[in-house]
This record gives C-alpha cells, sequence and structure tokens, in this order.
C-alpha cells in the first residue's frame, strides 16, 4: 500500500509561472516531509523539507506547504525556471531512518 | 564537496549470474541506503545499514542482499539475478539517525537482466 502519493505523474508549466506538485501521506505519525528533485542520469538531490510542527517552509523560489488535517503537501516553485524541469519525489518518515518516497512527478517547464 | 559514487553506471547481466553493485561515500556517514527505481513506482528501500557489519532489510528485500565490511562501503548482491530486477539502482548515504537529515544519493546503476 503506498502510504505517500503524487497522484500527477507529469506537469508541464510555461516558464516565470507558477509549478505546484502535489503530495498526498496517509500515515497521520509522520513528521518530517522532504523533497528531491531528479535529473535523468543523476541520483536525487535534496530541495527543500519541513518538519510536521510547521505549515510552510521557504527557500528562495521553493516553498513546501503542510497541511496536515488534509494530509497533504505541496511544492511552489515560483518563478518556474527550465533548469527546474525534473522529477520531483516527496518523501515522509516517521523518526526512523527510512524514508518512504512518492512515485514521482516529472516537470517540465517551457519558454 | 559530499561524494557518493557507485562502480558501475550501466550494466547488463544473464539471468542466473550473481551480480554486485559497489557504493563508496567519503562522508564518514553512519547510514547508506540501496533503492531501486522504476516507472511508476518511485523509489522503494531494499536495504539499509546503520553502521559497519549492520543491515536492516527495507520494503523489498526479496531476491537481494547485502555486505558492509567497511564503512564508507556498501554492496548490494543479487545473488541469481532475474528480469525483474532490471532496474535503476540508487545509494544513498546519510549522517544520522532520522528523517531530518539529508540522503546524498550517487548517481544510480542501470541493471539490465537479459
Amino acid at each position: 500500500d503506498q502510504q505517500v502519493k503524487q497522484n500527477s505523474p507529469s506537469l508541464s508549466v510555461q516558464e516565470g509561472r507558477i509549478s505546484i506538485l502535489n503530495c498526498d501521506y496517509t500515515n497521520s505519525m509522520f513528521d518530517y516531509f522532504l523533497w528531491y528533485k531528479k535529473y535523468p542520469a543523476e541520483g536525487p538531490t535534496f530541495l527543500i523539507s519541513i518538519s510536521s510542527i510547521k505549515d510552510k517552509n521557504e527557500d528562495g523560489r521553493f516553498t513546501v506547504f503542510l497541511n496536515k488535517s488534509a494530509k497533504h503537501l505541496s511544492l511552489h516553485i515560483v518563478p518556474s525556471q527550465p533548469g527546474d524541469s525534473a522529477v520531483y519525489f516527496c518523501a515522509a518518515s516517521e523518526g526512523t531512518d527510512k524514508l518512504i518516497f512518492g512515485t514521482g512527478t516529472r516537470l517540465q517547464v517551457f519558454p | 564537496d559530499v561524494k557518493v559514487t557507485q562502480s558501475s553506471r550501466y550494466l547488463v547481466k544473464r539471468t542466473g549470474e550473481k551480480v554486485f553493485l559497489e557504493c563508496v561515500q567519503d562522508m564518514d556517514h553512519e547510514n547508506m541506503f540501496w533503492y531501486r527505481q522504476d516507472p511508476g513506482l518511485g523509489l522503494r528501500l531494499i536495504y539499509f545499514s546503520y553502521d559497519v557489519k549492520m543491515k536492516e532489510k527495507g520494503d523489498i528485500p526479496e531476491g537481494y542482499s547485502v555486505s558492509r565490511e567497511k564503512k564508507e562501503r556498501f554492496s548490494l548482491i543479487l545473488e541469481s539475478a532475474s528480469t525483474n530486477q532490471t532496474s535503476m539502482y540508487l545509494c544513498a548515504s546519510r549522517q544520522g539517525g532520522g528523517g531530518a537529515d539529508t540522503q546524498y544519493f550517487g548517481p544510480g546503476t542501470r541493471l539490465t537482466v537479459l
């Protein structure tokens, strides 16, 4: 059973606009959430994270929002740039050493 | 700069062969992980290790084993490769325990089993 879900396999956004990537989870015990970005032929790289005690974390163009009651988090990228084109994975942990990853969303930013 | 290296970028093996995938990190990290990435399934944890000679099963350990004889090296072993093990294999390392610490990934090994 998939505990972390990314229901949109792909997203296409025009350069300069906002990209919104969504992630839903089922385990209410998750206490930390992360977003990773993956380019082809490279390993994933950490992008941004949020603790369950917060509802928002911002880092430059990237903001993650957490809605615990809805068990939903989202990543906002503003403004989107062509270099943001990649696969984005959300991940969650329950205070253990394991991360549970979602299935990924492929973002394409076009000029 | 953080570095996780994997022994091969591409590997082609035949069904039934024993396959070794090597991962080395230079950050003196305690924890190391092996994942596989498949389309539509995301990253799934195969095995992880807290420390030298210690290992824990992840979500999909069947058909795999691991070895961690030195802190910097974590090996994934396919005892008898099968076609359903064709995948992208990703190694990662992390300093501490808990999800708050960032995992650093290697570039991946794309394994094809014929």
